[in-house]
């Protein structure tokens, strides 16, 4: 059971806007900032936000971040079919004293 | 260019041990704070261990005891020694670079294509 939860799955037409959630709680999301990765299938993760809103070198604005309060939301727009893939978000829990992860969520392009 | 490239999986017995290795290039490992995450098939990522700059190293308490993180800086090499294996530690297990700041707060920003570990008899 992953300390962030996600919706295990997402879909969207080519085009279409289709938002991710991550709720989690005052140690981590509450107090630290949001990361997201996105994992194409068969492949390593990839970060794609950073500090809950920054997009790394290289990745397209189509993909936007934000946070409140426990909860982060990762938003695509302009869906493409080579968006298909698991998307995971993370946080550092100072209860734990180290990182969580999201359970995952598979995106489907339809 | 950044680049990771792990090795050493394999199947295991339960009760066994291996050894990881993640290779990196374009940067200074011994510099940085490196991470190792996994991730048991159809599930979600989890944080295994990290390494400080200075040497400090953590563990996640499902591994601690039995995990040992450490590098080699001549080689500029991580390392993941791991001891009496479990089935639930079957799992990828990716090396990461890890960024903490003060403005930008904790993130792995580059990671390995990963390594599969089998436990199993």
């Amino acid at each position: 059971q992953s300390v962030l939860t996600q919706p295990p799955s997402a879909s969207g037409t080519p085009g279409q806007r289709v938002t991710i959630s991550c709720s989690g709680s005052s140690s981590n999301i509450g107090s630290n900032t949001v990361n997201w990765y996105q994992q194409l299938p068969g492949t390593a993760p990839k970060l794609l936000i950073f500090n809950n809103d920054q997009r790394p070198s290289g990745v397209p604005d189509r993909f936007s971040g934000s946070k409140s309060g426990t909860s982060a939301s990762l938003a695509i727009s302009g869906l493409q079919s080579e968006d298909e893939a698991d998307y995971s978000c993370a946080a550092w829990d100072d209860s734990l004293n180290g990182p969580v992860f999201g359970g995952g969520t598979k995106l489907t392009v339809l | 260019e950044v680049q990771l490239v792990e090795s050493g999986g394999g199947l295991v017995q339960p009760g066994g041990s291996l050894r990881l290795s993640c290779v990196a290039s374009g940067f200074t490992v011994s510099s940085n704070y490196m991470s190792w995450v996994r991730q048991a098939p159809g599930k979600g990522l989890e944080w295994v261990s990290v390494i400080y700059s200075g040497g400090t190293t953590y563990y996640a308490d499902s591994v601690k005891g039995r995990f040992t993180i450490s590098r080699d800086n001549s080689k500029n090499t991580l390392y993941l020694q791991m001891n009496s294996l479990r089935a639930e530690d079957t799992a990828v297990y990716y090396c990461a670079r890890e960024v903490r700041a003060y403005t930008s707060g904790w993130y792995l920003d580059y990671w390995g294509q990963g390594t599969l570990v089998t436990v199993s008899s």
